[in-house]
């Protein structure tokens, strides 16, 4: 298994707080990603990181931000959460870009009340 | 954008029934890799098999099959004699030039004993 690990993977907040989720990996990838998963969605890419302070938006990057200031740590901010962002958030990792698999993490769920 | 689509929201078989879940893909790109994730009721994602867009020949591992058909736009994945440890959401995803992973909506497979 690949190590990445999320934290918190459960965590419950009121809507207009701020929220960070961490991932952590153990691997070493240049790469590291941050999905959601809603029911009939699939998986959504929200953004991703391409290196230490290198990120690009995905395709629902609105109301998110993340930072990357270390290889192994890829943060995910909910500025001030709304109802819309309860889900199932999924960091993934992979060695290169496009050409590589991604692994992913065991997930966090939000609620946002 | 382009879409990955798994039609089947929900199958349902009996123990030792073969089954298919079916993807189908759009893409405007010549080179492309496509993916299966199994998601077990535990949650984690658990990557199964990757193919790339030059390579159309079918692929077996143990109970699991895939074929793979450009012409189609199709990547279709076979559990032959089923079991109920293969209970999950199956998803199938696209890769493209870009770093984006494009997932289909998935396909939930209930295996009864």
């Amino acid at each position: 298994d690949a190590g990445i690990t999320q934290s918190p993977r459960h965590k419950v907040t009121e809507t207009g707080t701020p929220v960070t989720l961490r991932c952590h990996q153990t691997e070493n990838h240049r790469y590291m990603y941050w999905y959601r998963q809603d029911p009939g969605h699939g998986l959504r890419l929200i953004h991703y990181s391409y290196g230490v302070k290198d990120t690009d938006k995905g395709e629902v990057s609105d109301g998110y931000s993340v930072s990357r200031s270390k290889t192994e740590d890829f943060l995910l901010t909910l500025e001030s959460a709304t109802s819309s962002q309860t889900s199932v958030y999924f960091c993934a990792i992979s060695e290169q870009g496009a050409l590589e698999t991604q692994y992913f993490g065991p997930g966090t769920r939000l609620l946002v009340l | 954008a382009q879409k990955v689509t798994q039609a089947q929201t929900e199958i349902s078989v009996v123990e030792k029934e073969d089954v298919t879940l079916d993807c189908v893909y759009e893409t405007r790109d010549t080179t492309y890799y496509l993916f299966w994730y199994k998601q077990p009721p535990s949650g984690e994602l658990v990557f199964l098999i990757r193919r790339n867009s030059f390579d159309e020949q079918n692929e077996i591992s143990g109970r699991y099959s895939w074929n793979f058909q450009k012409s189609t736009s199709s990547f279709n994945f076979t559990i032959t004699a089923s079991q109920v440890v293969d209970s999950a959401v199956y998803f199938c995803a696209r890769r493209d030039a870009g770093n984006m992973l494009t997932f289909g909506g998935g396909t939930r497979l209930m295996v009864k004993p």
